[in-house]
């Protein structure tokens, strides 16, 4: 089974600070991992994906992610907040590619 | 443009009607699913469909059931809509969900409200 954990369900950073969104997952085999985000009043985007290759996953919009085993995490930085990454964002897991196992979100603040 | 497109976008049942969700995708991808949202509790997969002609149960499948129509078209039906189905459905699919997962593209979800 696997499953995914997000600490913190609300996070305020500056404009122009770090951003950090911490995820930790649950899996009993390699799991894959991914984390969305999600604008008011629309889907999931994809920001970026962890399939086994580079531990070190960069995405879009300047984010990025690293997977760490021995930590079981996989958490998400962007070195410097802009006020358009404002949103929800959500980390998944998957083994199999069929069912994923979202986290319950973190909605990120940011302030001017 | 291509992508998953979801209808209605809102719906407002009361208690005991029935309804039918419409999802169509036009990027060929094989596997579709249909995932509920409620606050605090993240997303949940409700029912997938790994390809043309197979449907199985997610995490929350009771008081729902689905159809894969074709390779574009996967619906989600409330028989007997109960206010605990009160909630926000997206629809997702992907290409290839057991070769290489790649990630979901997503529809811009259904509001819906049972009263």
């Amino acid at each position: 089974a696997q499953s995914v954990t997000q600490l913190g369900s609300h996070v305020s950073v500056s404009e122009g600070a770090l951003v950090l969104l911490r995820c930790n997952y649950s899996s009993s085999v390699p799991p894959y991992l991914f984390w969305y985000v999600q604008y008011p009043n629309q889907g999931l985007q994809l920001l970026l994906k962890y399939t086994s290759a580079a531990t070190l996953v960069k995405g879009i919009n300047g984010f990025e992610a690293e997977f760490k085993k021995s930590e079981t995490s996989f958490h998400l930085t962007k070195p410097s907040a802009h006020m358009s990454d404002a949103a929800e964002y959500f980390c998944a897991v998957t083994a199999t590619g069929n069912q994923f196992y979202f986290g319950t979100g973190t909605s990120l603040t940011v302030i001017p | 443009n291509a992508g998953v497109t979801q209808t209605p976008k809102f719906q407002v049942l009361k208690t005991g009607q029935s309804m039918t969700l419409q999802c169509a995708q036009d990027m060929n991808h094989n596997s579709m699913y249909w995932y509920r949202q409620d606050p605090g509790m993240g997303l949940r997969l409700i029912y997938y469909s790994a390809s043309e002609g197979t449907t199985d149960k997610g995490e929350v499948p009771n008081g729902y059931n689905v159809s894969r129509l074709n390779k574009r078209e996967f619906s989600l039906r409330l028989e007997s809509a109960a206010p605990s189905q009160t909630s926000v459905y997206f629809c997702a699919s992907s290409l290839a969900p057991g070769t290489g997962p790649g990630g979901y593209t997503f529809g811009s979800g259904t509001r819906l409200t049972v009263v």
